[in-house]
């Protein structure tokens, strides 16, 4: 129950176009859904997130939609630029964030020229 | 956002020795540190959590006598990893955070054990 599931694995998207990244928890307790950002050989870097008294958030380029009833939330990275490879993790976490954080498998982004 | 610094960023020791990595929280004070393992191009695994003052709790399959976890101050914590062998190598992260903030992520400390 305290999973996180991610997918895609792997995204080769084409510079320009948009990144959809989909993550799937089932711990109704959850209440914080942060993305993360990791680049080879440092931490993660936190991007955006969203609690679920909202079902989208949007900052630049980045785009969060959430879907309570499905259990659903999923990242959109619109005009994907080479700078954007990276891998990309979703999390969730309950009390607002408070509590530790459940990771997702992660998603290797890579944008192609 | 707020800085957590790790040191070191890279560490090679042998076999059977001990090693120490530091987190720290350079402009907050972090009530809660994270500590995580993550091996190459997978998640990251929570190893422990840690508050200022009190002993670290550590997640199932953690051997707390080979992760000692130190939170003396509400800006350091430190990682030993004791006795390391080369099982032990991997990538190491923490992050920090207070109450109803969010977590900020350490730079990573890369371990390889010879």
């Amino acid at each position: 129950q305290q999973q996180v599931k991610q997918s895609p694995q792997s995204l080769i998207v084409q510079k320009g176009g948009i990144s959809i990244i989909n993550c799937a928890y089932e711990n109704t307790a959850f209440d914080y859904f942060p993305w993360y950002q990791q680049f080879p050989g440092k931490g993660p870097a936190l991007l955006i997130a969203i609690r679920p008294d909202v079902s989208e958030k949007k900052e630049g380029r980045f785009t969060i939609s959430f879907n309570k009833s499905a259990k659903q939330f999923s990242l959109h990275i619109m005009d994907s630029q080479p700078g954007d490879s990276a891998t990309y993790f979703c999390a969730a976490a309950g009390d607002f964030g408070n509590e530790k954080l459940t990771f997702g498998t992660g998603t290797r982004l890579t944008i192609i020229p | 956002g707020a800085v957590v610094s790790q040191h070191p960023s890279r560490v090679i020791c042998k076999s059977g020795t001990s090693v120490k990595i530091e987190c720290r929280s350079l402009d907050f004070q972090a009530t809660t540190m994270f500590w995580y393992r993550q091996f190459p191009k997978k998640s990251l695994m929570l190893m422990a959590t840690s508050n200022e003052g009190s002993k670290a709790t550590y997640e199932q399959g953690v051997e707390k006598d080979k992760f000692l976890i130190n939170h003396a101050s509400l800006t350091l914590s430190t990682l030993t990893v004791t006795s390391a062998h080369p099982e032990d190598s991997s990538f190491y992260i923490c992050s920090a955070r207070t109450q109803n903030t969010e977590a900020f992520f350490g730079q990573g400390t890369r371990l390889t054990v010879v």
